[in-house]
């Protein structure tokens, strides 16, 4: 086990709704990125939050938003879902600082989203 | 563009090698990952490339060449628990995944 947890573990919306998952990074770590994996492909960079601050984007939309606590623990919300956004989110924390050294990142267990 | 590929399936052997192979083209290169994924799980870290040459890590071993953008996984004495997809990752200050390669080890 990593020491990162998510929540909830499953998730089911039907479109047009709204969507907050939580995550809790392992200790030490300040850093924490999501990703959105789809069934069948690698895991696809959404954004990462350092102290407190979005630090890199993918490309998603600004209908995925986010927020890191005091405490590094992290939310990902998205606003007005689509059935396209059914997928395994996965949370990753890393050691401080942005990945421009051994970023090694550490990842939860994932929430499974699925929008009807 | 920016690419991470990678071979999509792969079958090997108990007790046999595998080499899994990546070719990556990113705008910037801050070091490659391999992550382990059972089906329904999250990935898992084996291993860490930032200069070239060879990685090992018990039966787990990595390379990477940066002049070739290129790099593969080697895995040894293969046992039924290493059937799972196998994820390169690029750090070009974001982390970019390839698409991974599920292994199936056959008895």
């Amino acid at each position: 086990e990593t020491g990162v947890t998510q929540s909830p573990t499953h998730l089911i919306k039907t479109r047009g709704q709204q969507v907050t998952l939580r995550c809790s990074s392992q200790s030490g770590h300040n850093t924490v990125s999501w990703y959105q994996q789809a069934l069948g492909q690698g895991p696809q960079f959404i954004f990462q939050y350092y102290r407190e601050e979005e630090n890199g984007r993918g490309n998603f939309p600004p209908r995925f938003s986010g927020l890191q606590f005091p405490n590094y623990s992290s939310e990902l919300n998205v606003n007005a879902l689509e059935l396209d956004d059914s997928a395994l989110y996965l949370c990753a924390s890393s050691r401080p600082g942005r990945l421009n050294q051994d970023g090694t990142q550490y990842f939860g267990p994932g929430t499974r989203l699925l929008v009807l | 563009g920016q690419n991470i590929d990678q071979p999509t399936e792969m079958t090997a052997t108990e007790g046999a090698i595998v080499q899994i192979n990546c070719t990556y083209q990113t705008s910037g290169f801050n070091g490659l990952f391999w992550y382990q994924q059972h089906a329904g799980e999250a990935p898992t870290f084996l291993s860490y490339n930032v200069l070239d040459g060879l990685e090992e890590k018990g039966r787990f071993s990595s390379f990477l060449s940066r002049s070739k953008g290129y790099s593969y996984l080697l895995l040894k004495e293969l046992q039924m628990k290493d059937s799972a997809s196998y994820l390169c990752a690029v750090n070009d200050n974001d982390m970019r995944f390839g698409a991974g390669t599920r292994l199936t080890v056959k008895p």
